[in-house]
């Protein structure tokens, strides 16, 4: 399986700071998602990365990614209160089924 | 282009009764998969589907059943409803292959069992 787990559970921040979380897999992958949660909604997908890329980045969102370490971050600058949500990673290799860690919570205090 | 859509919203069923949750993809997506979120959980996989015909089990798979007729829908259907199947489902959708592989998720279905 290539389950993602997202560090920390959840996180607390005021507005305008930044926040980061962690994704850990543990197969090769072909690329990594990053997915967006807001209380109760389906998932929106935010992010691709591919295993060949190291960083990419989206209006106030960046991604890196370490195969090596088998590792990925998000990092969404300047918070504003509406990017809280829980935030899901992806590993994704080839056609394998689509599955998800628990979450970081993310709370941005205004 | 309507994405996937999922029916119904909401819904309440005694223990025992039985019901299919529809979903739908105008997406000619190979992949669809249901998940079931708990308070305070992540989404856990039910079942999933890569083609037409093909079916797999997830994580959770026991008390439901699916199957795959057709590209576009992918329906679960729940046997005999028990309590601990109180949840919020989820349907999902995505391409195989290539970079175009991020899921569309449907809006999710309330479901409580009594």
């Amino acid at each position: 399986s290539q389950q993602g787990e997202e560090d920390p559970q959840a996180l607390s921040i005021q507005e305008g700071e930044n926040a980061t979380m962690n994704c850990s897999y543990k197969t090769s992958i072909n690329n990594l998602q990053w997915y967006r949660q807001n209380s109760g909604r389906g998932l929106v997908h935010l992010i691709l990365i591919r295993s060949n890329e190291r960083e990419k980045h989206s209006g106030r969102l960046r991604v890196t990614l370490d195969t090596s370490k088998k590792s990925s971050s998000l990092l969404i600058t300047a918070s504003r209160a509406a990017d809280t949500a829980s935030y899901f990673c992806a590993p994704r290799g080839g056609s394998e089924k689509l599955v998800f860690g628990k979450g970081t919570k993310l709370t941005v205090n205004p | 282009n309507a994405g996937v859509t999922q029916t119904p919203k909401f819904q309440v069923l005694k223990t025992g009764q039985s019901m299919t949750l529809q979903c739908a993809q105008d997406m000619n997506h190979e992949y669809m998969s249901w998940y079931r979120q708990d308070p305070g959980m992540g989404l856990r996989l039910i079942h999933y589907s890569v083609g037409a015909g093909i079916t797999d089990q997830g994580e959770v798979p026991n008390g439901y059943n699916v199957s795959r007729s057709t590209t576009e829908d992918f329906p679960l259907r729940l046997l005999s409803a028990a309590p601990s199947q109180t949840s919020v489902y989820f349907c999902a959708s995505c391409h195989r292959f290539g970079d175009g592989t991020e899921a569309f998720f449907g809006q999710g279905t309330r479901l409580t069992v009594v």
